[in-house]
């Protein structure tokens, strides 16, 4: 079936550094994606979203980057910071004009001080 | 401040034993939503609510049921819990847009 996956399940980053977190998806039909935190204990945390007619989106330290061609997303952490240590979830609509995520399986970021 | 608000944060209950989760909410949204969430895995959709429609997903088990009285509140009630139940329980809510709001969760154990 289709379905939003990460390429790494575990990352760890020098606080300061730029962090970059993938996720793949296969479902061609997806309209609108949308990249969460979750902290441990905790419920998931809206960061950033982006629709898919665009390619590009950027907010307070994060970017999301779209690519359509190779069904890829991607998140962007500028100077990461401890306090961003968490799992990031990526997720699509089930399709064009869906309210229905499917959610990737998790990129733990772990921030080194 | 809180959006979507989860009662209670933490909730124990015997194997067999009826529970039910609360959730509210201050966003007057039109979608609420319960999701499942299991140790190191991803969120996993159980049903929603669109307004006053119940909309189950296919593999969420009978065990599982949801009411949705008001547009502000919706509960989760686990009829028989069994020691696999125990997870995470995630509400969020929506306008009809797709942007989904999570409360902060409560988690089950089943003893």
């Amino acid at each position: 079936g289709e379905s939003v996956g990460l390429h790494l399940p575990t990352l760890s980053v020098q606080e300061g550094d730029n962090s970059i977190i993938n996720c793949a998806y296969s479902n061609s039909a997806s309209d609108y994606f949308i990249w969460y935190k979750q902290e441990s204990g905790k419920g998931p945390q809206f960061i950033i979203d982006i629709r898919s007619n665009m390619d590009k989106r950027q907010g307070q330290r994060v970017t999301v980057l779209l690519n359509k061609t190779v069904k890829h997303l991607s998140l962007q952490i500028a100077a990461t910071q401890p306090g961003d240590s968490a799992v990031y979830f990526c997720a699509e609509t089930r399709g064009a004009g869906s309210y229905q995520l499917t959610f990737g399986k998790g990129t733990k970021l772990s921030v080194i001080p | 401040d809180a959006m979507v608000i989860q009662n209670p944060r933490y909730q124990v209950t015997q194997f067999g034993k009826p529970v039910t989760l609360s959730c509210s909410q201050t966003l007057n949204h039109n979608v609420m939503y319960w999701y499942q969430q299991k140790s190191s895995q991803a969120p996993k959709l159980l049903f929603h609510y669109y307004d006053k429609d119940f909309n189950n997903e296919a593999d969420t088990p009978d065990n599982f049921q949801s009411r949705r009285p008001n547009t502000s509140f919706c509960f989760l009630d686990i009829r028989s819990p069994g020691l696999g139940d125990a997870a995470m329980y995630l509400c969020a809510t929506s306008s009809s847009t797709e942007t989904q709001y999570f409360g902060p969760g409560t988690r089950l154990l089943v003893l």
